[in-house]
Parts: C-alpha cells; sequence; structure tokens
C-alpha cells in the first residue's frame, strides 16, 4: 500500500552509540521531514529535504544527520546518543514545501 | 518571535455538546494555517489547511475558521471517536521556511 514507513517502530539504545532511524515513502512526494515530539513541547523540525541530496537544517538540528540519496528514503542518524534525544520521532513528506504534510507512525527512542 | 499557542490544553466534551478549539498563532511571512488530529501512538493526521483571512473549510463534524491572529476549529455534535489530540501548525517563509506546531488539545468526548 502506498504510505510513508518508519522503522525500527521501538528502540532502545545506550549514550554515545549511534543510532539510524528509517523513513520511506511510495508517494513519490518531493519533500520529506524528520521531527521529534516531547511532552510539553509541540513537534519540532529536525531537519527537512526538498530532493534528492538537498537537505536543509530546521529548529533542532544538533546531534542529528540525515542523508537522501533516493527520493523514496530520508534516513536520520544520531552520531552519538544522548539522553536528551529520546523522544518520539516522526517522518513525514509533502508534494510541496507549504502544503499539508503525510506523516509516518513513528519511532520512540529511548536513550539510556 | 514565531509562536503558535493551542488553549484549552485539555476539553471534555459530553456526546453532542459542540465546541471550539483555539490557535492562536504569531509569525511573519504566514504560508498557511494547518490542522492535524493526532491518535495515541500514532502519527498526526492532515484534517484542513487554511492560506488567506476569512477562509473556512468543512469536513463531517469539523469545521476550521482564520483570522489575522488565530484560527477555530469548530466540532458540531461531537462523538466519542472525535477523542483525540489536535494540533495546530503554521508554516512561514521569512528567513527561511519554518514551521511552527502548537502543543495541542486534547480532546474527550463522553458517550
Amino acid at each position: 500500500d502506498a504510505g510513508i514507513t518508519q522503522s525500527p517502530r521501538y528502540k532502545i539504545t545506550e549514550t554515545g552509540r549511534q543510532v539510524t532511524l528509517m523513513c520511506h515513502q511510495t508517494w513519490s512526494h518531493s519533500y520529506m521531514f524528520w521531527y521529534r515530539q516531547d511532552l510539553g513541547h509541540g513537534l519540532r523540525l529536525i531537519y527537512y529535504s526538498a530532493a534528492a541530496d538537498i537537505t536543509d537544517k530546521g529548529e533542532v538540528p544538533d546531534g542529528y544527520v540525515v542523508s537522501r540519496s533516493k527520493t523514496e528514503n530520508f534516513p536520520l542518524t544520531l552520531e552519538s546518543a544522548t539522553r536528551s534525544q529520546t523522544s518520539v520521532y516522526f517522518c513525514a513528506s509533502s508534494e510541496g514545501l507549504y502544503n499539508e504534510q503525510f506523516f509516518g507512525p513513528g519511532t520512540r527512542l529511548t536513550v539510556l | 518571535e514565531d509562536q503558535v499557542t493551542q488553549s484549552p490544553e485539555a476539553l471534555r466534551l459530553q456526546e453532542g455538546e459542540s465546541s471550539s478549539l483555539n490557535c492562536s498563532y504569531t509569525v511573519s511571512g504566514l504560508r498557511g494555517l494547518f490542522w492535524y488530529r493526532q491518535d495515541p501512538g500514532k502519527g498526526p493526521e492532515f484534517l484542513f489547511t487554511l492560506y488567506s483571512a476569512g477562509e473556512e473549510k468543512e469536513k463531517e463534524r469539523l469545521k476550521a475558521t482564520l483570522t489575522k491572529k488565530e484560527s477555530f476549529l469548530h466540532i458540531t455534535a461531537p462523538k466519542p471517536e472525535d477523542s483525540a489530540t489536535y494540533l495546530c501548525a503554521v508554516h512561514s517563509h521569512t528567513g527561511g521556511f519554518k514551521t511552527i506546531f502548537g502543543a495541542g488539545t486534547r480532546l474527550f468526548v463522553k458517550a
């Protein structure tokens, strides 16, 4: 089925480890986004991408790295995880930068 | 500073009791205001986009309106299945692309 998927859905890791969260969409949307959602905060944009090999920082990019070699995939890497990166991470896609976004089911990440 | 504030934080309604959720925003270069619904453990689901003051959108029991400072999500005769968190977000372009989400309103509808 067409849509946007994220993997893993749940992840527990330790401080200092590298973690990669995967995002895959089948709509051929140009734009893809990564957000984190924490209690007491709205969703906060980490990075976004306009096309393959084009990425840009959002509001909270520190400690995260993204890549987009293929239009349908947009992985998010935490190079050295910290406890403050414990959160629920959502990937989203849209046809245009200012269009509505379609979200994946989320990845709940716990950093011990 | 760009800001989106949603109120109330939580709202408890009886089935059939209509009400409104508020989203106040302070942003320059507005490029759209969005309403999403989020169920527990799931990603946000798109409901409406509003682009200019005076615009209204309607879908089933929900109606979204927009002024220059705020948006309302009106819920008419809600049902228990309308229980969810409703998120408001704005897109702006001043100083580069920004998307700002409010913290949401948790709606509980009791049968």
